[in-house]
């Protein structure tokens, strides 16, 4: 069965430091999503992507957050100086369409700033 | 703004019982998808049951089913026959049929009592 697959599944990093987190979603999906999880709370949602381009986002996704698919197959969430409150679960998620179809999401990237 | 309300943040179910989580949301889109996703202590989100605002048929799946009030804007989801790996926490969440982006409420921890 196809599948959402982040990388890497924890990173540590300094604050202030630059972070990329990486996702491969399912090849024929259109809609791209970044979703965030502080521990112990709901997940919220940061951006998402179509067509090259980002369609919507939240107040959480300011000027240090950036997302990019590069190539066609990878589409990555970049925070440039990273804060502590940056610590966080962070999910992927991609769909064929918008609206009722159903989102798959990566397993996660576990991201801790120290 | 689409709003999403969990009231019960924890629930807890004997074995083959059964038991019913409520969620609770506010819109003032016609065009829209609500949806519960199960997060296991693996933290993977997984889709449990989805639900098109303009069907009125209760969507069902195997165990699970919704009730979908629309004039009330509950969808609540019954589990029936508990499972032991029925434990994990359960968003619902909210689709917007415009956008896809999802929002969640806040989550209900449903412990499965052997």
């Amino acid at each position: 069965e196809p599948e959402v697959t982040q990388t890497p599944s924890h990173q540590v990093t300094q604050m202030g430091q630059e972070v990329i987190l990486r996702c491969v979603p399912i090849s024929n999906h259109l809609y791209f999503y970044w979703y965030r999880q502080i521990l112990g709370q709901k997940v919220e949602f940061l951006v998402s992507f179509y067509n090259n381009e980002i369609s919507e986002k939240s107040e959480i996704f300011d000027d240090q957050f950036s997302v990019e698919r590069p190539d066609g197959s990878n589409f990555t969430l970049k925070i440039r100086s990273t804060k502590l409150e940056d610590s966080a679960m962070y999910f992927c998620a991609s769909s064929l369409s918008r609206g009722g179809t159903e989102a798959f999401f990566g397993q996660g990237t576990r991201l801790t700033v120290v | 703004a689409q709003t999403v309300t969990q009231s019960q943040p924890e629930m807890s179910v004997q074995e083959a019982e059964t038991v019913t989580l409520s969620c609770t949301y506010d819109t003032s889109e016609s065009d829209y998808y609500l949806f519960w996703y199960k997060q296991p202590p693996s933290r993977q989100m997984i889709l449990v049951i989805r639900q098109e605002a303009y069907k009125q048929q209760n969507a069902t799946e195997n165990r699970f089913s919704v009730n979908f009030q629309k004039a009330a804007k509950s969808f609540s989801l019954k589990i029936s026959d508990s499972q032991l790996g029925d434990a994990a926490m359960y968003f619902c969440a909210y689709g917007s049929g415009n956008t896809g982006k999802l929002i969640f409420g806040q989550g209900t921890t449903l412990q499965v009592k052997p």
